[in-house]
């Protein structure tokens, strides 16, 4: 079956360490996008990829970096720079940055600073 | 920049029952699409529905219809005949037709509970 794997599904870090959060897809789809949802706040926009070797910088992306070295892979960078970082990461993909049908989501990343 | 606003951080709807959830959202655009999204307590997102701008007709999908007032910025979803398994967290989104990148801005959401 076609989706998209996020892993770990929990992740913990110790203060000062970068940590990196997988997205894997297997749907074909040319765009990926990471959000970050906090309580009472939504998903607030990170980074987005329309294609391969291309990233934009969503709203809260300080702290952050991204590759997309493959179309099947959006790898998620948390740095130390990251004031706040514990949150619920989600990854999503669409066919192409045209599509209007909305995203598919992986199943998140929970990250804790410990 | 456009927001999403959801007034109800949490709603509560017995089993069967139909329950409206409110989203208002702001923007100078004319041409743009709104969704629903529910986050069960697996965490995993998945679409409930969807709604072009330019369509007067309102979404539906079996039990689910929105009430969109383009004049007025309002997406509600109603859900009718309230399952178990409807109890979650609910998003509205809006997509720019305009802007460049398929970007989904979320509004806060609201947590349903459905009680039997």
């Amino acid at each position: 079956d076609g989706g998209i794997t996020q892993s770990p599904k929990y992740l913990f870090r110790k203060e000062g360490q970068n940590v990196t959060l997988s997205c894997e897809q297997n749907l074909n789809h040319d765009a990926m996008y990471w959000y970050r949802q906090d309580p009472g706040q939504g998903l607030r926009l990170i980074y987005y990829s329309q294609i391969v070797n291309d990233f934009q910088k969503g709203d809260i992306a300080e702290g952050y970096s991204v590759s997309r070295e493959k179309k099947e892979s959006f790898p998620l960078t948390v740095t130390s720079a990251q004031k706040n970082p514990t949150a619920f990461y989600l990854c999503a993909s669409s066919i192409t940055h045209r599509d209007i049908r909305g995203y598919t989501f992986g199943s998140g990343t929970r990250l804790t600073v410990v | 920049a456009q927001t999403v606003t959801q007034s109800q951080p949490e709603m509560s709807v017995q089993e069967a029952e139909t329950v409206t959830l409110s989203c208002t959202y702001d923007t100078s655009e004319s041409d743009y699409y709104l969704f629903w999204y529910k986050q069960p307590p697996s965490r995993q997102m998945i679409l409930v529905i969807r709604q072009e701008a330019y369509k007067q007709q309102n979404a539906t999908e079996n039990r689910f219809s929105v009430n969109f007032q383009k004049a007025a910025k309002s997406f509600s979803l109603k859900i009718s005949d309230s399952q178990l398994g409807d109890a979650a967290m609910y998003f509205c989104a809006y997509r720019s037709n305009a802007e460049y990148g398929n970007k989904l801005v979320f509004g806060a959401g609201t947590i349903l509970r459905v009680k039997s």
